[in-house]
């Protein structure tokens, strides 16, 4: 079992709501990534990081911004909440020393009403 | 244009039943496929990975094959259980960038019934 964590996990929030939803892994890893979700589709990678101070962003455009002070932290930020944001949010990390293989959290589920 | 497409979209099976899932990439170069089982609600969790020397690689009851020449893998799930009801996500990463890119499928909805 991977060590990253997400919170909340469930998450129920009105129009125009500032939102952080929290990634953190243990392992050491440098990569770190955003994922989103919805039903019964693909992955979509939204942002990414190399390590400590670097973001990029992702195939899918995304409203939302993420910073990585802590080699273990990964906070995504939406600053106002639209119901189009609602979907599954997916945080993963890898480690280089086995073939890059990433490591999910449990997910987010945001629903912006 | 790197695409990787499953088959089955969905599959209902009968618990001690076999199955197998199919997976079909356009990705190019390749590096490597996996294979990973996503429960309801859950972050994915990988099965196999397989290079593109390997054919074939076994976790348990799934065995997962891999033909390079015609870019297809498939999955094949022993013995099912009902645990086994998750979405199957075959995930095909390129050599092309120090990212390593990775092209996710939909996945195949599998539901084992008792």
């Amino acid at each position: 079992e991977a060590d990253i964590y997400q919170t909340p996990r469930y998450l129920v929030i009105g129009t125009g709501k500032k939102i952080t939803l929290e990634c953190s892994q243990t392992m050491g890893h440098d990569k770190m990534y955003w994922y989103q979700q919805d039903p019964g589709m693909e992955l979509h990678l939204i942002h990414y990081s190399y390590g400590v101070n670097s973001t990029e962003k992702g195939d899918l455009s995304s409203e939302s911004t993420v910073s990585r002070i802590r080699t273990e932290h990964f906070p995504l930020t939406l600053e106002s909440a639209r119901p189009s944001h609602t979907s599954q949010y997916l945080c993963a990390s890898s480690d280089p020393l086995t073939s890059g293989e990433q490591y999910f959290g449990p997910g987010t589920r945001l629903t912006v009403t | 244009k790197n695409q990787v497409e499953q088959s089955p979209q969905s599959l209902i099976i009968l618990e001690g039943k076999n199955c197998t899932l199919q997976c079909n990439y356009t990705v190019s170069p390749f590096s490597n496929l996996r294979w990973y089982k996503q429960d309801t609600g859950r972050g994915p969790v990988s099965l196999t990975i397989m290079t593109f020397s390997e054919n074939t690689k076994s976790n348990g009851r799934y065995t997962a094959t891999l033909d390079a020449d015609t870019k297809q893998s498939s999955l094949h799930i022993t013995a099912s259980q009902l645990s086994d009801s998750a979405s199957y996500i075959c995930v095909v990463s390129d050599r092309g960038s120090t990212l390593g890119r990775l092209y996710f499928g939909r996945g195949t909805q599998l539901t084992v019934w008792p």
